[in-house]
């Protein structure tokens, strides 16, 4: 059983859409990260989110963790080739564990 | 180095054998975790090192799984009488002192079992 859910997992859009990735769960996490990564890479992260309902940007990027620190959105607008890859979310618990959603695999078309 | 490092890049062996893989993390940084991943999929926790605490090795699939660090260093992940089932790409990461949510991802090892 996967402890976070992430929807879509899969998703193919054309340049300059916009689209929005979800990661949720029944648990509470202390904070929740998003990561981006590309084949043959290891993940990078994008962002780290620790307050119920905050709001962060980045570009293009906007990610929302939930009120009750339960779940967590990704909103990117206007889509780009170079956005395309997998896309995981990641729920903190105290220093030492992290659980990772199963990804949402991300293909913008030129 | 620059960032965290991870060797073999690929390794291929026979059902049965040992395997040995290696990360360098990033200098000074004190906090040490394994993962594994399959094909395209999520991240499964491993092991996590701290310092010279002792690991927390609650995410180990089985025994044949076993873990070391050296000191605040290099790390070895060791499977023993290795399973097609092992196939993955077992990445290693490390964070700093005070910032433990920001994880440093290794390229990773592809492991195949024949």
């Amino acid at each position: 059983t996967q402890l976070l859910e992430q929807s879509p997992q899969f998703l193919s859009i054309q340049e300059g859409e916009n689209l929005t990735v979800y990661c949720n769960s029944s648990s509470v996490f202390s904070s929740l990260q998003w990561y981006r990564q590309e084949p043959g890479e290891g993940p990078v992260l994008l962002v780290t989110v620790v307050t119920g309902g905050e709001v962060k940007k980045l570009k293009r990027l906007t990610f929302q963790f939930g009120d009750a620190r339960k779940d967590s959105s990704l909103h990117i607008t206007a889509a780009q080739p170079g956005d395309t890859g997998l896309y995981l979310c990641a729920g903190g618990y105290n220093f030492n564990k992290f659980y990772f959603g199963s990804g949402t695999k991300l293909n913008v078309k030129p | 180095g620059a960032g965290v490092s991870q060797s073999p890049s690929n390794k291929v062996t026979e059902k049965g054998k040992d395997v040995e893989l290696r990360c360098d993390p990033i200098s000074g940084h004190t906090a040490l975790y394994w993962y594994r991943q399959s094909l395209g999929q999520g991240l499964e926790f491993l092991i996590y090192f701290q310092g010279n605490s002792a690991p927390d090795k609650s995410g180990l699939p089985s025994d044949r799984f076993s873990a070391e660090r050296t000191g605040e260093s290099v790390s070895t992940l060791t499977i023993q009488r290795t399973q097609q089932e092992d196939s993955a790409v077992y990445l290693c990461a490390s964070s700093s002192p005070g910032m433990w949510e920001t994880q440093y991802f290794g390229p990773g090892t592809r492991l195949l079992v024949l």
